[in-house]
């Protein structure tokens, strides 16, 4: 079946540096591919997402790019901030009209100032 | 996009007893899904709701223990029977975007069993 391989955390960065959370994923056919996102006390958000490959979603200063060839979906941001303390989801969904959605394990972010 | 409302936000309930959880969507849509993130770990689907028909589980969920209603094309229930400690945990619904490129959350609920 379907799975999200995500970077394990937590991870601990300080304000401006570069951050790269990396994901990669085993699916059957051509998934969609999502971050989520889950700031302290809140719910679930949808950050980015890329639906074929060598799409890039971007949001907020993060990115990430659908790479078939390596089944891949790393989150990257050029300059963290405080605020980005939280913990991101890597998740797909199948594209066979089953919207369900297959998650990563989480990563905390935590940056400090 | 879509709007989800769920509630109750957060609920503290003894063992033994049952919690039925509300997840109301401002459009119609055809599937509504429900999963649980036990405490620390990653959000698990416990299964599909689709108006009409028995909801679709996944392997490890069962209906006696988690009876889910879908009455209509905006509404779900997810009930948690004789509950324990085990079932402490956040529960959310979703719900696809039209197009289906992506799913929109509720808040989630906060159960803790004691």
């Amino acid at each position: 079946g379907d799975s999200v391989t995500q970077m394990e955390g937590p991870v601990t960065l300080s304000e401006e540096a570069f951050l790269t959370i990396n994901c990669t994923y085993t699916a059957t056919g051509y998934p969609s591919l999502f971050w989520y996102v889950q700031y302290p006390g809140e719910g679930l958000q949808l950050l980015l997402k890329a639906t074929k490959a060598d799409d890039k979603g971007s949001n907020k200063g993060f990115e990430a790019t659908y790479r078939k060839e390596t089944t891949s979906f790393h989150l990257e941001k050029g300059s963290v901030q405080v605020s980005d303390s939280a913990v991101y989801f890597c998740a797909l969904s199948d594209n066979f009209g089953n919207e369900k959605l297959t998650f990563g394990t989480g990563t905390r972010l935590t940056i400090i100032p | 996009s879509a709007v989800i409302s769920q509630k109750p936000s957060r609920d503290i309930c003894q063992r033994g007893t049952s919690l039925t959880i509300q997840c109301q969507v401002d459009s119609q849509v055809t599937m509504m899904f429900w999963y649980r993130q036990q405490p620390g770990q990653s959000l698990t689907l416990i299964a599909t709701a689709n108006q009409g028909s028995e909801a679709t589980y996944e392997s490890g969920f069962v209906i006696d223990k988690f009876p889910i209603s879908r009455p209509n094309l905006t509404f779900s229930t997810l009930t948690v029977s004789n509950m324990s400690p085990e079932d402490s945990s956040i529960y959310l619904c979703s719900a696809p975007s039209e197009g289906d490129t992506e799913a929109f959350f509720g808040q989630g609920t906060r159960l803790t069993v004691v």
